[in-house]
């Protein structure tokens, strides 16, 4: 298996613009989750979803962050409009149910200018 | 509040110099506790799931241990590539999913 799959790996933007970055995760997988890490706050959930459905967005920081899951092979992370304090290092993880132990992708870095 | 605690913050290790990195907790219940390795720029990567006081697991040079309050790291006789940040992450047994993570520990070991 491929692993958890994030794109892009880098995203430089401007502040105001819109980012979306996305996951695939690991076939067989019904539990997604979506992080973000920096030095200062470490590992935050930002939202998981089970069986393709929302279950917890109460770490998602406020309405410019979004997140969707169509289907189960298939997630996006969007924040619109960006600001520079949104520069972080965010993940996705899968995982066969919530409870057990979660899989990495390899993250994306994102700088806000 | 439900806290995870990660100490020490770094550590310097000598090749074959063996140590322990501790993870403490306050939480109100909990179903299971997580040791990842992160390498700078990876992703976190699985090692341990720990569910009950008395538990232990082993991998190579590495035994994570539980107890009621805290769960430790052992590593024996560490070689350069173990060098990495070390996390810890609980699982609550109320309310939601999800894994509360310390701040990990930040180990490195020299020849």
């Amino acid at each position: 298996d491929a692993g958890v799959i994030q794109s892009p790996r880098h995203e430089v933007t401007e502040m105001g613009q819109e980012v979306t970055l996305r996951c695939k995760p690991i076939s067989g997988h019904n539990s997604l989750f979506w992080y973000r890490q920096t030095m200062m706050r470490g590992l935050e959930l930002l939202i998981y979803f089970n069986n393709n459905v929302p279950i917890d967005d109460s770490g998602m920081p406020e309405d410019r962050f979004s997140a969707k899951m169509p289907n189960a092979s298939f997630s996006t992370l969007k924040i619109q409009p960006s600001e520079p304090r949104d520069s972080a290092v965010y993940f996705c993880a899968s995982s066969h149910y919530a409870g057990v132990e979660q899989f990495f992708g390899p993250g994306t870095r994102l700088t806000v200018l | 509040e439900d806290q995870v605690t990660q100490s020490p913050e770094a550590l310097r290790l000598q090749e074959g110099e063996s140590s322990s990195l501790n993870c403490s907790y306050t939480v109100s219940g909990l179903r299971g506790l997580f040791w990842y390795r992160q390498d700078p720029g990876k992703g976190p990567e699985f090692l341990f799931t720990l569910y009950s006081a008395g538990e232990e697991k082993e991998k190579e040079r590495l035994k994570a241990t539980l107890t009621k309050k805290e769960s430790f790291l052992h590593i024996t006789a560490p070689k350069p590539e173990d060098s990495a940040t070390y996390l810890c992450a609980v699982f609550l047994s109320y309310n939601t999913d999800k894994l509360i993570f310390g701040t990990g520990t930040r180990l490195q070991v020299f020849p």
